[in-house]
């Protein structure tokens, strides 16, 4: 069985960063891209970025490009993405996803990390 | 950016009745391959969102066969017929065609 674990919740304080992981079972990350998802309280889903953890290239919303970094470690099967310079709009669920083989869609979800950015 | 505009639902919906969903993109979502790279997504509440559709009309493995997807290159739509209480949720569409993979808004389904 497929299972992706993220930690339920983080808080961070304006102007620091907060590490988030998703630690992959059942699937070796090598073989597909881990992306990143997060939702505003009470709103819709946006797309952040996305990994190849298989050679470490990746892709960002535009938005996203100074905010976000995406890293995977193949060895812990594991996908990072670190938030920077947080500020209170920052406070959201992050959901990490991952594609299955030959499936053009996130199969896969995480629980979700809720980031909370407050002082 | 490929927008997704989502349409909304005459909530509630009687249970047992069925119910669609329409989504339109900004920009044909029809690869040169020919497949339409256009995804369906439930988020049952409190829940992460579950893979429903993909290729404008493929079914997830494991999703009930009571979920069917049509469109053209830009106008989709959600079909669920006999809806019961499970189906309650908010359902994105997603264009897989290229970066950003953009969401719609999503329509919520209530059931009467």
């Amino acid at each position: 069985e497929v299972q992706l674990q993220q930690y339920g919740a983080e808080l961070g304080k304006p102007g620091t960063s907060v590490k988030l992981s998703c630690k992959v079972s059942g699937y070796n990350i090598r073989s597909t891209y881990m992306h990143w998802v997060n939702q505003r309280p009470g709103k819709g889903l946006e797309w952040i970025g996305r990994i190849d953890p298989a050679n470490g290239n990746t892709i960002y919303a535009e938005k996203f490009k100074s905010k976000a970094t995406l890293t995977a470690d193949t060895s812990s099967n594991t996908a990072y993405m670190q938030l920077s310079q947080l500020k209170s709009d920052d406070t959201a669920i992050y959901f990490c996803a991952m594609q299955a083989t030959r499936v053009p869609g996130f199969a896969y979800w995480g629980q979700g990390t809720l980031v909370t950015v407050s002082s | 950016d490929i927008v997704m505009t989502q349409g909304a639902l005459p909530n509630p919906v009687p249970s047992g009745e069925s119910a669609s969903i329409t989504c339109q993109s900004s920009k044909s979502l029809l690869h040169s391959n020919g497949k339409t790279y256009l995804n369906w997504y439930l988020q049952r509440p409190g829940q992460s969102p579950q893979l429903l559709i993909y290729w404008m009309s493929t079914r997830a493995s494991g999703v009930s066969d009571r979920f069917s997807g049509s469109g053209s290159g830009t106008d989709f739509t959600l079909k669920i017929s006999s809806v019961e209480a499970e189906d309650v949720g908010v359902y994105y569409c997603q264009q897989f065609l290229e970066y950003p993979n953009t969401f719609g808004a999503g329509t919520k389904l209530e059931l009467k």
